[in-house]
């Protein structure tokens, strides 16, 4: 029973490329969510989604940001034209689609570095 | 701002000893949870204890909730090198469905 597996791990971009990350949640789990992790801080939560729908973004940059949650496949969250700033551990976890969302499982992360 | 705030922020200590760090947050929640980072890898959760529970153990984890001071406890007796990492509270606030997190403590156990 796989747990939840994020791609790539870490991932170098230059500023203004786009960044791509990847989330598969647990067998089984239909919820996802994203945070942000800045360097000696806390996890930031980023967006919630459900297959095909986003339920919460309030955590969300408002330009450049985006993720979805497609009715096959990974989540993905994605990047546009990534700045310095964007350099940081992305986490994903996922939660059953009954029961208790605070049942979040994590991710391994995936780290970005902007050059 | 929800988070939390943990307290200290860093702690260092040797094998044996206790460790105790706290946690406060802002808003009325469900549940509170401990989890622990190593450095640069993903979280591990340690333990959870609901609203209506003051206590709470698990192997040498020992966790305190104070609903009304909003604040919680984690203790970690008899530590060990391999406790090093840092740990951070959640809390799932009522009406919403995200985890609000701690700014965490590092703990640093030498041998």
């Amino acid at each position: 029973n796989a747990g939840v597996m994020q791609n790539p791990r870490h991932l170098v971009r230059r500023r203004g490329q786009e960044a791509r990350l990847r989330c598969s949640p647990m067998k089984g789990h239909s919820h996802v969510y994203w945070y942000r992790q800045l360097p000696e801080e806390g996890l930031k939560f980023m967006v919630y989604l459900q297959k095909e729908n986003i339920i919460d973004e309030s955590g969300m940059p408002k330009e450049r940001f985006s993720a979805e949650f497609p009715k096959e496949g990974p989540s993905i969250l994605r990047i546009q034209q990534v700045v310095r700033g964007d350099s940081a551990a992305y986490f994903c976890a996922s939660s059953p689609p009954t029961g208790n969302t605070y049942e979040q499982y994590f991710g391994p992360g995936t780290r970005l570095t902007v050059t | 701002s929800q988070q939390g705030e943990e307290d200290p922020q860093a702690l260092s200590i040797q094998e044996g000893e206790n460790a105790t760090m706290n946690c406060s947050y802002k808003t009325s929640i469900n549940n509170l949870q401990w989890y622990r980072q190593n450095s640069g890898r993903g979280l591990v959760h340690l333990i959870l204890i609901r609203s209506n529970e003051r206590e709470k153990h698990s192997g040498r984890l020992r966790v305190t909730l104070d609903t009304s001071k909003k604040s919680s406890s984690l203790l970690i007796t008899a530590s060990r090198a391999a406790d090093t990492a840092s740990y951070f509270c959640a809390t799932d606030a009522r009406n919403t469905d995200k985890l609000i997190f701690g700014t965490g403590t590092r703990l640093q156990v030498f041998p």
